[in-house]
């Protein structure tokens, strides 16, 4: 069975740092480029960061470039997703995915 | 970074009877490779988004046939040729051509 476990979400205060792990199985992960993707409530689906099979190739949305790093291991099946100078507007649930599969999502929330 | 446009961005199906939604983008989608980057995603209530076609009209595994893509280099389509109480929920395309990917505004779509 295919699955994406997403963790590290929480509540951080503006200005601070969060680091988000999603751990997959039933896949080869190393043959996947992976993503990351948020949501905010009642909000459409936003592209975050993707980085390729190899981490050769890393790209971010213009919104949270600068800030973010996405990264990977694939000895441990795992994605990264270091946050820095979070917002408010970072507040979303943020999914992992490798395309085809997706996980269910770990909160963020950004607030003083 | 290129705009991904739906329409309509909601729909009220009729049960058996065929809809359509179409996603613009504002540059070609057409990879040097020969093959088009660009994905569907259905986001049914309260689940995380789940592949529905690939490469424009491929479909993922598991989809019903009932599901459809067309079209080519700014201009795509999804089809349901006869949708069911369960196809409810918002719909996405998705361009994957290069970084950043982006995503349709969504269409959501509910039933008469």
């Amino acid at each position: 069975e295919v699955q994406l476990v997403e963790s590290g979400g929480g509540l951080a205060q503006p200005g601070r740092s969060l680091r988000l792990s999603c751990v997959a199985s039933g896949f080869t992960f190393e043959d996947y480029g992976m993503h990351w993707v948020r949501q905010g409530l009642g909000k459409g689906l936003e592209w975050v960061a993707g980085i390729s099979w190899n981490a050769g190739n890393k790209g971010y949305a213009d919104s949270v470039k600068g800030r973010f790093t996405i990264s990977r291991d694939n000895a441990k099946n795992a994605l990264y997703l270091e946050m820095n100078s979070l917002r408010g507007e970072d507040t979303a649930l943020y999914y992992c995915t490798a395309g085809d599969f997706w996980g269910q999502g770990t909160q963020v929330t950004v607030s003083s | 970074d290129i705009v991904m446009t739906q329409t309509p961005l909601s729909l009220s199906a009729t049960p058996g009877q065929p809809a359509s939604i179409s996603c613009k983008s504002s540059e070609s989608l057409q990879h040097s490779d020969g093959k088009t980057y660009l994905y569907w995603y259905l986001q049914k209530p309260g689940q995380s988004p789940q592949l529905l076609l690939y490469e424009v009209s491929s479909r993922f595994s598991g989809v019903p046939d009932r599901f459809s893509g067309s079209g080519s280099g700014t201009d795509f389509t999804l089809k349901i040729s006869r949708v069911e109480a369960e196809d409810v929920g918002v719909y996405y395309c998705m361009h994957g051509i290069r970084f950043p990917w982006t995503f349709g505004q969504g269409t959501r779509v509910d039933i008469k």
